[in-house]
């Protein structure tokens, strides 16, 4: 049964700071996503990584995967408070199939303090 | 272009009820998936239906139940309702014909099972 670790649960960051996001799971996948939440919101869709060695940027925020450690990354450049969010990386538990059935971290709270 | 919409926003229900809950997927998608999202915590896999039927099931009780209907929209059916069914259940909506099986996600139902 696939599992989906994130770590750290809870990030309290400076403005203008660096950090990383850890997402690892269990078992072969291949296509990792990353999704934002905003309180009491939906899931707003970050990026897609479908291949191992995938980089991804947009903005302060920057996704890479390595299919072969089952570990992604979110790294976040020169924190800002708007990022204040929590952040999940969700895994499909359906390897090479055409279903995609989602299995979510436990998510990141983000905290930008000024 | 619509994205995926869902209704009702806010639900509140008595236990041993029962509730219904409906989603349109975003337009040029066929398959509908249904999270149960408990407060704190990461989405988790109710079912998916493709083509009218289920496709896959997550570790839910057979109180839940789906639909689909020719237009693509779907339903989620939950029978005596138990206080730990309070939650926001969200709805996305992806196509095999996208490489990606990126999923994109509505806005939720907020759940209160009293």
């Amino acid at each position: 049964e696939l599992k989906v670790e994130q770590n750290p649960l809870f990030l309290s960051m400076q403005e203008g700071k660096n950090y990383t996001i850890y997402c690892n799971y269990s078992t072969t996948s291949d296509r990792l996503y990353w999704y934002r939440q905003d309180p009491g919101k939906s899931l707003e869709s970050l990026f897609v990584l479908l291949s191992n060695g995938a980089v991804k940027q947009e903005g302060r925020l920057m996704a890479s995967l390595d299919t072969k450690a089952r570990l992604s990354t979110l790294h976040i450049t020169a924190a800002v408070h708007d990022l204040s969010a929590t952040y999940f990386c969700a895994v499909d538990e359906t390897y090479g199939g055409a279903t995609n059935k989602l299995i979510f971290g436990t998510g990141t709270l983000l905290a930008v303090q000024p | 272009d619509a994205g995926v919409t869902q209704s009702p926003t806010h639900l509140i229900k008595t236990r041993g009820q029962q509730v219904t809950l409906r989603c349109s997927p975003k337009s040029g998608h066929d398959t509908v998936s249904w999270y149960q999202q408990a407060l704190g915590q990461g989405p988790q896999f109710i079912f998916q239906y493709y083509e009218e039927e289920e496709r896959q099931r997550g570790n839910f009780p057979d109180r839940f139940s789906g639909h689909q209907f020719p237009n693509y929209s779907s339903e989620l059916n939950v029978n005596a309702l138990l206080l730990g069914d309070s939650a926001l259940y969200l709805c996305a909506s992806s196509t095999d014909a996208d490489s990606s099986y990126e999923q994109y996600f509505g806005p939720g139902t907020r759940l209160t099972v009293t």
